[in-house]
């Protein structure tokens, strides 16, 4: 199955900056998503990041706020702009890398924002 | 709306009894299922996915999972839990999105499971 690096692992940002989180695969995968998670909650999804094409986002979320990168099969990258408190949280890189395979994921980055 | 619902938010066994951990969903047509674990301070495992076929479907860690169409369900099963199996657990389904042709996956509420020695 797919290894997925995730960088940076943790962070604390101060309001009004921007985050960019980075996310890398061993190997080519068909698809890529971003998600984020309250820690003990459940996981909602941002967008599917799409090779060579914008991401598709989710209600809720827009690209000003969430831009995303995939400029190959192997790299995404999630930018937190213009954070605030509320987007403290952990945020999560997944892939399917073929077939009916199940999502794979790395080990995520804690944002806390003060 | 397709969704996936986990009724509990919470299961307490104790170690060496049967464990559930129940899951239902909305689909439209076939519905691909999956269930996920989240162990402290770490990432989501995969434990076992139902595509097709039988409806008892057998994962990691001796979980397994029946699939009931009628009752739209995919309940998390083990005979005999371990204290080491406490963790969060999701139920998850595979739903048309992303791109055309795509697919994205939602997640349950998650279930926290306590196992007590």
């Amino acid at each position: 199955s797919a290894v997925i690096s995730q960088k940076p692992s943790r962070d604390i940002c101060q309001r009004g900056t921007s985050l960019t989180i980075q996310c890398q695969v061993d190997s080519q995968v068909t698809m890529m998503f971003w998600y984020r998670q309250q820690p003990g909650q459940s996981l909602t999804l941002i967008a599917t990041a799409n090779q060579g094409s914008e991401a598709t986002y989710e209600s809720g979320f827009v690209i000003d706020k969430f831009p995303i990168s995939r400029p190959n099969l192997t790299f995404s990258t999630l930018t937190v702009s213009n954070m605030s408190p509320e987007d403290s949280s952990i945020y999560l890189c997944s892939v399917k890398d073929r077939g009916q395979s199940p999502l794979h994921f790395g080990n995520g980055t804690r944002l806390t924002v003060t | 709306a397709q969704s996936v619902a986990q009724p509990e938010d919470q299961v307490n066994v104790a170690e060496g009894n049967p464990l559930t951990v129940k899951c239902t969903y909305s689909v439209s047509g076939n519905p691909y299922l999956f269930w996920y674990v989240q162990y402290p301070n770490r990432g989501l495992q995969f434990l076992l996915k139902y595509i097709t076929g039988d409806n008892l479907v057998k994962g990691s860690y001796g979980f397994e999972a029946e699939f009931n169409k009628s009752q739209t369900s995919f309940h998390l099963k083990k005979p005999s839990a371990l204290v080491s199996d406490s963790a969060l657990y999701f139920c998850a389904v595979r739903v048309p999105g992303g791109d055309t042709g795509g697919f994205k996956t939602i997640f349950g509420a998650g279930t926290r499971l306590f196992v007590k020695a």
